[in-house]
């Protein structure tokens, strides 16, 4: 138990299904990250939020639109994916000015 | 986007047998980091190597974090099955923040 979790663990929807994906964090950090996970490849950073504020969105495609309402959660909200978006989506939080990371269990997802 | 490389991509060991994984760059990081993911799970935190030259040793794992602070190593002495998982390596840029993630080692410890 890192402190972060995720909700759904496993999520199966089809191309013009519209879902989110939920993150909340307990441990008082100001930085939160969207990653995504998939196979043979190394984590890649979606999105970053320092202090409620998107410093990064790295050049992630317009169907992902992420959402931070406060430093405790954050939202991946997903809209006409496709078939390669299936992958495990990992959320992250830190103090700020910190490298240290803590993940939570991550969402897997599957695009038909 | 600063590249990790790791070695091997795959491993796997009877237990009691030692193994070493590697990270490798070309590029300079302030700090490196070692998790460690099982099925399932998210990735969570081993270690933090910041020093170039830097030794760390958590039970029988020994970290080496290398003098010109590129590269890393992890080395497992009398791998359990319990040690079985991926294993990523990260760098950490001071000038952003940001980690930069290699695409790891899957390690299988057979009973």
């Amino acid at each position: 138990e890192t402190g972060v979790t995720q909700t759904p663990r496993h999520l199966v929807m089809g191309m013009t299904n519209k879902k989110s994906l939920k993150c909340e964090q307990h441990l008082g950090h100001n930085a939160m990250y969207w990653y995504k996970q998939s196979a043979k490849k190394p984590l890649e950073l979606m999105f970053v939020y320092n202090f409620k504020e998107q410093t990064e969105n790295n050049s992630v495609p317009s169907r992902f639109s992420p959402e931070c309402p406060n430093s405790s959660h954050l939202f991946l909200h997903l809209h006409t994916l496709q078939p390669e978006d299936s992958a495990l989506y990992l959320c992250a939080s830190s103090p700020a000015g910190e490298e240290t990371q803590y993940f939570g269990p991550g969402t897997r997802l599957l695009v038909l | 986007t600063q590249l990790l490389e790791q070695s091997p991509q795959f491993l796997s060991i009877q237990e009691g047998e030692n193994l070493t994984v590697y990270c490798n760059s070309s590029s300079v990081f302030s700090s490196l980091q070692w998790y460690r993911q099982e099925p399932g799970e998210g990735p969570v935190l081993l270690v933090t190597v910041v020093t170039g030259g830097e030794v760390k040793k958590l039970k029988r794992l020994t970290f080496q974090f290398g003098d010109a602070r590129k590269d890393s190593s992890l080395h497992i002495t009398a791998a359990q099955p319990g040690d079985t998982g991926l294993y990523l390596c990260a760098g950490d840029n001071k000038d952003d923040y940001k980690l930069s993630f290699g695409a790891g080692t899957t390690v299988t410890v057979r009973a």
